[in-house]
């Protein structure tokens, strides 16, 4: 199965900053990598697929990268509706697997 | 509006058995395959199955092959889960979601619904 590793596990932040979460494939897996941002008690949402592409109604201030079995996303300028749990996903082969989740919490 | 709701959770003993099942709506059902994904209490995302748009073709996860079996029925826009030999492990809200794929082979899933809770406890 191919790993996907998050970091970091947890992160704190103001309004205003600029955050990176970066997601490590254990084997290539091209650009079939996915993000997801989930708030409590309700299910994830697509923010970007294919690495780099904006999901539809998805703000420009979040953005994905992508180098070799190294993928990040970014949040140009953190925003209160920002503050949730983001997770990475390969979808190159199934299974289909996640990263373990960053928290983003307001500092 | 595109979305997807999934019902059928409840609390069941170990080696019981549930029918989960997910409705769609906003959208040609039977053009597009479906997935289920499942989460522990306080843990992360687990892709659990997929199907594809006909039916005809089924993935699962090494931890339910063999329990649990992924079916669809387009004439009622429903995706259905049933969850036979059931685990602790196996408590988790369980979420479907639409199954989407570009021109290039990329896939993600997308929308997601809300989850309906599974609970294993004697």
């Amino acid at each position: 199965d191919i790993q996907m590793t998050q970091s970091p596990s947890s992160l704190s932040a103001s309004i205003g900053d600029r955050v990176t979460i970066t997601c490590r494939a254990s084997q290539t897996i091209g650009t079939y990598l996915n993000w997801y941002q989930q708030k409590p008690g309700t299910g994830p949402k697509l923010l970007i697929y294919a690495a780099s592409s904006l999901q539809s109604g998805v703000p420009s201030r979040f953005s994905g990268g992508a180098s070799g079995t190294d993928f990040t996303l970014t949040i140009s300028s953190l925003q209160p509706e920002d503050f949730a749990t983001y997770y990475c996903q390969q979808s190159y082969i199934t299974p289909f697997t996640f990263g373990q989740g960053t928290r983003l919490e307001i500092k | 509006e595109v979305q997807v709701l999934e019902s059928g959770g409840g609390s069941v003993q170990p080696g019981g058995s549930l029918r989960l099942s997910c409705a769609a709506s906003g959208f040609t059902f039977s053009s597009f395959a479906m997935t289920w994904v499942r989460q522990a209490p306080g843990k992360g995302l687990e892709w659990v199955s997929t199907i594809s748009s006909s039916g005809d073709n089924t993935w699962y996860g090494d931890s339910v092959k063999g329990r649990f079996t992924v079916s669809r029925d387009n004439s009622k826009n429903t995706l259905y889960l049933q969850l036979n030999s059931l685990r602790a492990d196996d408590t988790a809200v369980y979420f479907c979601a639409r199954y989407e794929y570009s021109s290039s082979s990329n896939r993600w899933f997308d929308p997601w619904g809300q989850g309906t809770l599974v609970t294993i406890s004697s």
